[in-house]
């Protein structure tokens, strides 16, 4: 079984476009996080949910809008696409201060 | 920022060597973890060290941290091929426990030649 797991897996888009990615764990865990890892391999965290509550919005323009409906799934919604949110994004879950979990990752290229 | 940095970039040993792997934070932790990223896969959790605790084992992996000089560093004894991977250490950012965030390092990109 597949403990979180984000769907597509790659995601080929054009510029403008409004596209969402999915996610959803089923370990029980309380916090949701959506990281984006650029071309460099830097992760970084854009979103954070505890119990569906918005936790921690790291300077992501406002294109970028999560939405949790329960605390076993956090979907990324993007508007308006640009070039440079090509990237690979990863949602993870973790119990409180305990390790991450972390999906295998949607590749999107924005052309 | 608060994303902490890790040494080196990269690493390049042969099978059977040990490999030490760096990573400065800048904030207060409650625990500090490390996590390997096979190349195109989510990253995998490797092991936990409390802020309390000054070093840890797991198999070949020996953890160490000292939260003095805000640092840690990872060893893989015995290395092998299938070692071959990024490593990233992460940090929760020290909120007191009221909340969760995974702050990540740069990485080291470690090479284990056959």
């Amino acid at each position: 079984d597949t403990a979180v797991s984000q769907t597509p897996k790659y995601l080929v888009t054009q510029m403008g476009n409004d596209k969402s990615i999915k996610c959803e764990q089923n370990l029980g865990h309380d916090t949701m996080y959506w990281y984006k890892q650029d071309s460099k391999k830097f992760l970084k965290i854009m979103f954070s949910y505890n119990n569906k509550e918005l936790i921690i919005n790291e300077t992501v323009p406002n294109r970028f809008s999560p939405k949790s409906p329960d605390k076993a799934h956090l979907n990324l919604h993007i508007n308006s696409l640009e070039l440079g949110d090509s990237a690979v994004y990863f949602c993870a879950s973790s119990p409180r201060q305990g390790k991450a979990f972390f999906g295998q990752g949607t590749r999107l290229t924005v052309v | 920022s608060q994303q902490g940095e890790e040494d080196p970039q990269a690493l390049s040993i042969q099978e059977g060597e040990n490999a030490t792997m760096n990573c400065s934070y800048k904030t207060s932790i409650n625990n500090l973890q490390w996590y390997r990223q096979n190349s195109g896969r989510g990253l995998v959790h490797l092991i936990l060290i409390r802020s309390n605790e000054r070093e840890k084992h797991s198999g070949r992996l020996r953890v160490t941290l000292d939260t003095s000089k805000k640092s840690s560093s990872l060893l893989i004894t015995a290395s092998r091929a299938a070692d071959t991977a990024s490593y990233f250490c992460a940090t929760d950012g020290g909120y007191g426990g009221a909340t969760n965030k995974l702050i990540f390092g740069t990485g080291t990109l470690l090479a284990v030649q056959p």
